[in-house]
Parts: structure tokens; C-alpha cells; sequence
């Protein structure tokens, strides 16, 4: 089955770390930018960050910039999400998500079930 | 950033309704909007890209048209599983930028 399973969530205090992952199956999974996107409680999508398929090219939200790290393993067929110096605006559901048709596309034809994030203390 | 803005933000609707969502960018994006739809608890599904590219598997009722700045998703007659929350999303720069969605409900 085509799927990507994240995982990796739960509470944090603020200024805290995580690292969330999403594991990939069912298709040829370093021919594919990945990328996160995340929701905040009752809000809308924002995109956090995009890595193409050979970790060439990285992309980050402002929002997100210099606090997260995104990396692959293409071995393990698996995606990650270090976050760093975690803020309570950072509480969100987050999503890995592929690009449709391989390399920076930009648009996302597959979702993980997507794993919560809450920062609070 | 380019901005979108999704119009409405909610609407009551019936079964068998035809359903139209606009949206509006801050600057052209050449048909690079892609459409999807989200159900509570779930993750968002992808209906439409380059502006009216139907993705596989999707019902023929939705369709995506527009070009330049305003861009429009369709579901011709409503259909029960069809009640959820709608975004746009443009892929013409980075970093790619959502709507604020759009909740379609029961009358």
C-alpha cells in the first residue's frame, strides 16, 4: 500500500526539542521531494519545510528558520522533522506530505495521518 | 509571500447543490493552484492542480478553472460525503501558501 505513516509527537515544554519522522512505503520513495506541513488547533494548513530528493535543495518557513531541520534517509525510506527551541505557536498537527510527480512540484498528492505537537508548560 | 484568499470562508449548502469557492492571489500565479479537501480529523485530500487538472480518482462533479489572480473549484451537485473544508494552495513561488480554507456545511 502507497502510504506515509508520521509519528513523533506529544507535549513539550517551551524551548524544547522533537524529532518527528514518517515512514514511507509502497512507492519509490527517493524519487520524491517530501515535505511538512503543519495545523494549528481550528486553523488552516501552513507549509514548514521541503527537501528535494537527493537533500539537495531544503526549504524552510520563516517561521521555522534556524529552529527545525529537515533530513531523509532514502536507505530507510524515511523522513524527519528535528525542532528545536520549541514555541506554544508551534502547537500544530504535523503532516509529511509528497510532492505529486517527484522533485519540487510543490503540491501534495499523498498525506501522513499526521502526528500533535503541543508546546505548553 | 504571495497571499490567498479564499471566499467564502463558510456556506450552508443542500444536497444536489451546485458549490462554487473562489480564490484570490496577491499577484499572478500562472495556474499553479492546486485544490484540496479536508474532513474533520483527517488529513487533506488533493482534488485539483494546475488549476483545473482533476487529480485520479476524483468525482467528475468538482472541476478548478481560473487564471492570473482568481481561480474557482466547482462541485457541480453536492453530494453527502462532499460536506468538509476546501483550501487553495499556490505552487508558483516558495514558499507555497494555502487559503484560509472554506467549510461547506448542511443546511
Amino acid at each position: 500500500e502507497v502510504q506515509l505513516v508520521d509519528s513523533g509527537g506529544g507535549l513539550v515544554k517551551p524551548g524544547g526539542s522533537l524529532r518527528l519522522s514518517c515512514a514511507a512505503s509502497g512507492f519509490t520513495f527517493s524519487t520524491y521531494s517530501l515535505n511538512w506541513v503543519r495545523q494549528a488547533p481550528g486553523k488552516g494548513l501552513e507549509w514548514v519545510s521541503s527537501i528535494s530528493s537527493s537533500s539537495k535543495y531544503i526549504y524552510y518557513a520563516d517561521s521555522v528558520k534556524g529552529r527545525f531541520t529537515i533530513t531523509r534517509d532514502n536507505a530507510k525510506n524515511s523522513l524527519y522533522l528535528q525542532m528545536n527551541n520549541l514555541r506554544a505557536e508551534d502547537t500544530a498537527v504535523y503532516y509529511c506530505a509528497r510532492d505529486r510527480g517527484g522533485d519540487s512540484y510543490w503540491y501534495f498528492d499523498l498525506w501522513g495521518r499526521g502526528t500533535l505537537v503541543t508546546v505548553s508548560s | 509571500d504571495i497571499q490567498m484568499t479564499q471566499s467564502p470562508s463558510s456556506l450552508s449548502v443542500s444536497v444536489g447543490d451546485r458549490v462554487t469557492i473562489t480564490c484570490r492571489a496577491s499577484q499572478g500565479i500562472s495556474n499553479s493552484l492546486a485544490w484540496y479537501q479536508q474532513k474533520p480529523g483527517k488529513a487533506p485530500k488533493l482534488l485539483v492542480y494546475a488549476a483545473s487538472r482533476c487529480e485520479s480518482g476524483v468525482p467528475s462533479r468538482f472541476s478548478g478553472s481560473g487564471s492570473g489572480t482568481d481561480y474557482t473549484l466547482t462541485i457541480s451537485s453536492l453530494q453527502p460525503e462532499d460536506f468538509a473544508t476546501y483550501y487553495c494552495q499556490q505552487y508558483y513561488s516558495t514558499p507555497p501558501t494555502f487559503g484560509q480554507g472554506t467549510k461547506v456545511e448542511i443546511k
